[in-house]
C-alpha cells in the first residue's frame, strides 16, 4: 500500500514571496490533515479535511496561509505572503476517519531567507 | 487549555538497558492517547492508540500503558535501531485537533 506522497521535499524562498506543498493522501482515507512542524517542536495542526469540506482550521493563519482539497483527494497548501517564522516542515498525514491513528507523509522543509 | 507533556526531553540508554519515557496531559474528555516515532528526516510513524485508562498496548519492544493523567512507554531491552524520537498525542472532547508533545529524543548506544 502506498503511503502518503508530498512534494517538494524541501523549498528555499526568500521572504514574502509565495510557496505551495502538495500532498496525496492514502487511497480510502477520507481524512486529510497539514501539520506544522518547527525544530525541536511536535507538530502542530494547521487544517483538517473530511474529503473536500473543511473540518478545523482554527489554528491557520489566514491572513496568509490557504488550503485547498477539491476532489476530495489531494491537497495544496500555499502560504502568501512568506515570513521568516515560516520556516518549518509542513507534514500532511491522512487517515480513515476522524478518530483513530493517523499516516504521516515525509514531509517539506521550508527555508524562509 | 488542553496540554500535553513528555518527559524526559532527551534520553541516552545502553544497548540492553531498559527504561521508560512519559507523556502526562491535561485533557478535557480523553478520546484517544497516540504514540509515534520520528526518525529524523521524516514524517512520524504511528505506533499506537490506548483509549481509556488501565489500556496497555505492546509491539516488539515497546509496550505502552494509559492511566486517567499519564501514558508510559516502556522499552525493554533496546537496540540502536530504536533511537529516535517518541511523540505522544492526545484527542479530546468535542475537537478533532491531536495535539502534540514535544517528544523525547531517544539515542541507544550499542
Amino acid at each position: 500500500e502506498a503511503g502518503v506522497a508530498q512534494s517538494p521535499r524541501y523549498k528555499i524562498i526568500e521572504k514574502r514571496q509565495s510557496v505551495a506543498f502538495w500532498c496525496n493522501p492514502i487511497s480510502g482515507h477520507a481524512t486529510l490533515y497539514w501539520y506544522q512542524q518547527i525544530l525541536g517542536q511536535g507538530p502542530k495542526l494547521l487544517i483538517q479535511f473530511q474529503n473536500n469540506g473543511v473540518v478545523d482550521d482554527s489554528q491557520l493563519p489566514k491572513d496568509r496561509f490557504s488550503a485547498e482539497r477539491l476532489k476530495g483527494v489531494d491537497s495544496t497548501l500555499k502560504i502568501q505572503p512568506a515570513k521568516l517564522e515560516d520556516s518549518a516542515v509542513y507534514l500532511c498525514a491522512s487517515s480513515l476517519g476522524t478518530g483513530g491513528g493517523q499516516y504521516f507523509g515525509p514531509g517539506t522543509r521550508l527555508l524562509v531567507l | 487549555e488542553d496540554q500535553v507533556t513528555q518527559s524526559p526531553e532527551a534520553l541516552r540508554l545502553q544497548e540492553g538497558e531498559s527504561s521508560s519515557l512519559n507523556c502526562s496531559y491535561t485533557v478535557s474528555g480523553l478520546r484517544g492517547l497516540f504514540w509515534y516515532r520520528q526518525d529524523p528526516g521524516k514524517g512520524p510513524e504511528f505506533l499506537f492508540t490506548l483509549y481509556s485508562a488501565g489500556e496497555e498496548k505492546e509491539k516488539e519492544r515497546l509496550k505502552a500503558t494509559l492511566t486517567k493523567k499519564e501514558s508510559f512507554l516502556h522499552i525493554t531491552a533496546p537496540k540502536p535501531e530504536d533511537s529516535a524520537t517518541y511523540l505522544c498525542a492526545v484527542q479530546a472532547g468535542n475537537n478533532n485537533d491531536m495535539r502534540f508533545g514535544a517528544g523525547t529524543r531517544l539515542t541507544v548506544k550499542p
